[in-house]
């Protein structure tokens, strides 16, 4: 089984800064990972997913995201954030024999122009 | 459209009365989840539907919900005896499930907005 935690319930950035939104993992196994979007009253959408292979995974709208397995973390980046960029932000994993997805808490991400 | 499908986009209803929220998925995705999303708050998984199996219901927060999918495709969820504390977005995804490599990305609907009164 799989669970992911998102420590941070806000991150502030300046517009043309470098954002972060942390996410770490526990799991038994090969992990799955993945970052979801959602922009205000809207549902949400897929950004990027890590199955295997290389640690940095490239996704929409510029977003990236490195996985460290030695500090269990999958945390999402991008090199200059966009006033556009402000949303809610879910990690998640499929948990229950890699059926059933569940979603960390979600980190609000405010870009200040 | 090619996307996922949820109706009504909102309802009130008052408190008691029961409500059915519809979900029309992706044609071709075999998996199905609800998610019920609090203001302000994260996802709660309700129910995932995979195929034929049995639906994995372990997220229903009580016995007024209920879930059916039909012929592998729509989905209908059912709340009895609505209380105020139901008041949330229910959001329904569907994907392309791969077995043996996890899950596929989840194809999310715009969501009900549900008003109990």
């Amino acid at each position: 089984a799989q669970s992911v935690a998102q420590p941070e319930d806000q991150v502030n950035v300046a517009e043309g800064n470098p954002l972060t939104v942390k996410c770490t993992y526990s799991v038994s196994g090969n992990p799955y990972l993945f970052w979801y979007v959602q922009y205000p009253n809207r549902g949400l959408q897929f950004l990027l997913k890590y199955i295997t292979g290389d640690n940095l995974v490239k996704g929409s709208y510029g977003f990236e995201a490195e996985f460290n397995k030695s500090q269990t973390s999958f945390h999402l980046k991008k090199p200059s954030a966009l006033v556009s960029d402000s949303a809610l932000y879910f990690c998640a994993a499929p948990s229950g024999g890699y059926q059933k997805v569940t979603f960390g808490t979600g980190t609000k991400l405010q870009v200040i122009p | 459209g090619a996307g996922v499908s949820q109706s009504p986009s909102n309802k009130v209803t008052e408190k008691g009365k029961d409500v059915e929220l519809r979900c029309d998925p992706i044609s071709g995705h075999t998996a199905l989840y609800w998610y019920r999303q609090s203001l302000g708050q994260g996802l709660e998984f309700l129910i995932y539907f995979q195929g034929n199996s049995a639906p994995d219901k372990s997220g229903l927060p009580s016995d007024r919900f209920s879930a059916e999918r039909t012929g592998g495709s729509v989905s209908t969820l059912t709340i009895q005896r609505t209380q105020q504390e139901d008041s949330a977005v229910y959001l329904c995804a569907s994907s392309l499930a791969t077995v043996g490599r996890g899950t596929g990305e989840l194809f999310f609907g715009e969501g009900s907005r549900l008003t109990v009164l």
